[in-house]
């Protein structure tokens, strides 16, 4: 089995370009969490999605935004990137039953100069 | 999601158990404890979680208080690879929840 894969592993952008991360879930599981990791911090919740829909979100602005599609893997993209992106961004992935545990990838390290 | 609280920092000698302890005071009954940890630059690991009874899986127990408000999570022989920040995280059962990470307990195990 699988486990979650995200892709590219890291990744270095200038002030104010676009960036797409990509991840896939784990087999069997139809819903896709992402999370803001800065340094020194615990994860921060983006949002999630099931069924290729948003399914809740955290604190982050419109400029967030992501897609699930039918096979369930998710892209999450940020537009106007900022210094304060530079992060380590991680993808889970959920069991289809309750209480629905995650499962974190490896995650993508995002540095913005 | 209720609010957990654990210790910043604790040292552990190789070989021994460890024990993690984590307040959840404010815990409902249908909210779940979950562990995770986090070994430096990697994604979160699962490790193990519970409602009311102990659980224990190939990698921890967890110790869970008959009223719910504390638990502690117990490496029984912690080895170096065990060194890394767990996280004590509460969150419903219901679908489509998020985890709420707090600032963890750095566990170092040392020889």
């Amino acid at each position: 089995e699988t486990g979650v894969t995200q892709s590219p592993t890291h990744l270095i952008k200038t002030r104010g370009q676009q960036v797409t991360l990509r991840c896939s879930s784990q087999s069997g599981h139809n819903t896709v969490s992402w999370y803001q990791q800065a340094l020194g911090q615990g994860p921060q919740f983006i949002f999630q999605y099931y069924r290729e829909e948003e399914n809740g979100r955290g604190n982050f602005p419109p400029r967030f935004s992501g897609l699930q599609f039918p096979n369930y893997s998710s892209e999450l993209n940020v537009n106007a990137l900022e210094l304060d992106d530079s992060a380590l961004y991680l993808c889970a992935s959920s069991t289809p039953t309750p209480p629905e545990t995650q499962y974190f990838g490896p995650g993508t390290r995002l540095l913005v100069l | 999601d209720a609010k957990t609280t654990q210790p910043t920092s604790m040292d552990c000698a190789e070989g021994r158990a460890a024990n993690l302890p984590c307040n959840h005071s404010t815990i409902s009954g249908n909210e779940y404890v979950y562990w995770y940890r986090q070994i430096h630059s990697q994604g979160p690991q699962y490790i193990i979680h519970g409602l009311k009874n102990n659980e224990t899986n190939e990698m921890a127990s967890l110790i869970i208080t008959e009223d719910r408000k504390s638990s502690t999570l117990i490496l029984p022989h912690a080895t170096l690879r065990d060194t890394a920040v767990y996280y004590c995280i509460v969150r419903d059962a219901g679908g489509g929840n998020k985890l709420t990470f707090g600032t963890g307990t750095q566990l170092k195990v040392e020889l």
